[in-house]
């Protein structure tokens, strides 16, 4: 299978503890995407990679997220000192970026996501 | 800033009749892309059809058509000959054109096929 795939996929955590999450995006895709779903809501931004430069974060995305994507392949979604608050459904997603001055709408593929539940 | 809204929390379609599913957004933009995308339950979120701000034809992929009403900033998607396996959420999404891809999702509609 050669979509988005994201590791783990469901993950249980006490409160205060530290999680992280995996994205591998599809293998030519030079752009990925974290989004975070909460229960009844369509996805949230919280951040962006061209390659391994992270070029936009959301302001949901708090000091203790962190984003990472070394060497422009996989990347690693890290939240310190978890709280409730952020238990949730976080989404990884990927699209190639076209070259050209009038791109395509370039489609954002997207991972079946990591399930986070925070006691 | 953009946002999207869906109105419709739910809607119920019977099989084989045509629902559609409302999505207006705000935006100073001009240009920019809208997208409907389909999430089947416990499965990952796909891509259903795309639409372009600058073409003024409306998209349509098989079964899947939208009615892009640009000033009254409006994006319905109109299913067609409803199936069992169309159940599923449906979220409106805006992304503009320029530096950031983001996408702006609405809260979505829950799609309910009756047999």
């Amino acid at each position: 299978d050669t979509g988005v795939s994201q590791d783990p996929r469901h993950k249980i955590t006490k409160r205060g503890q530290n999680v992280t999450f995996r994205c591998d995006p599809i293998s030519e895709h030079n752009r990925l995407y974290w989004y975070r779903q909460t229960l009844g809501q369509g996805p949230e931004f919280l951040t962006y990679f061209q390659n391994e430069a992270q070029l936009e974060k959301s302001r949901l995305l708090s000091d203790r997220f962190s984003a990472e994507r070394p060497k422009g392949s996989f990347s690693t979604l890290e939240i310190q000192r978890t709280e409730q608050g952020d238990s949730a459904m976080y989404l990884c997603a990927s699209s190639f970026r076209w070259q050209g001055s009038t791109p395509p709408a370039s489609e954002q593929f997207f991972g079946p996501g990591t399930r986070l539940t925070v006691l | 800033a953009q946002t999207v809204t869906q109105s419709q929390p739910e809607m119920s379609v019977q099989e084989a009749e045509t629902v559609t599913l409302s999505c207006t957004y705000d935006t100073s933009e001009s240009d920019y892309y809208l997208f409907w995308y389909k999430q089947p339950p416990s499965r990952q979120m796909i891509l259903v059809i795309r639409q372009e701000a600058y073409k003024q034809q409306n998209a349509t992929e098989n079964r899947f058509s939208v009615n892009f009403q640009k000033a009254a900033k409006s994006f319905s998607l109109k299913i067609s000959d409803s199936q069992l396996g169309d159940a599923a959420m449906y979220f409106c999404a805006y992304r503009r054109v320029g530096s950031s891809y983001k996408l702006i999702f609405g809260s979505g509609t829950r799609l309910l096929v009756r047999p």
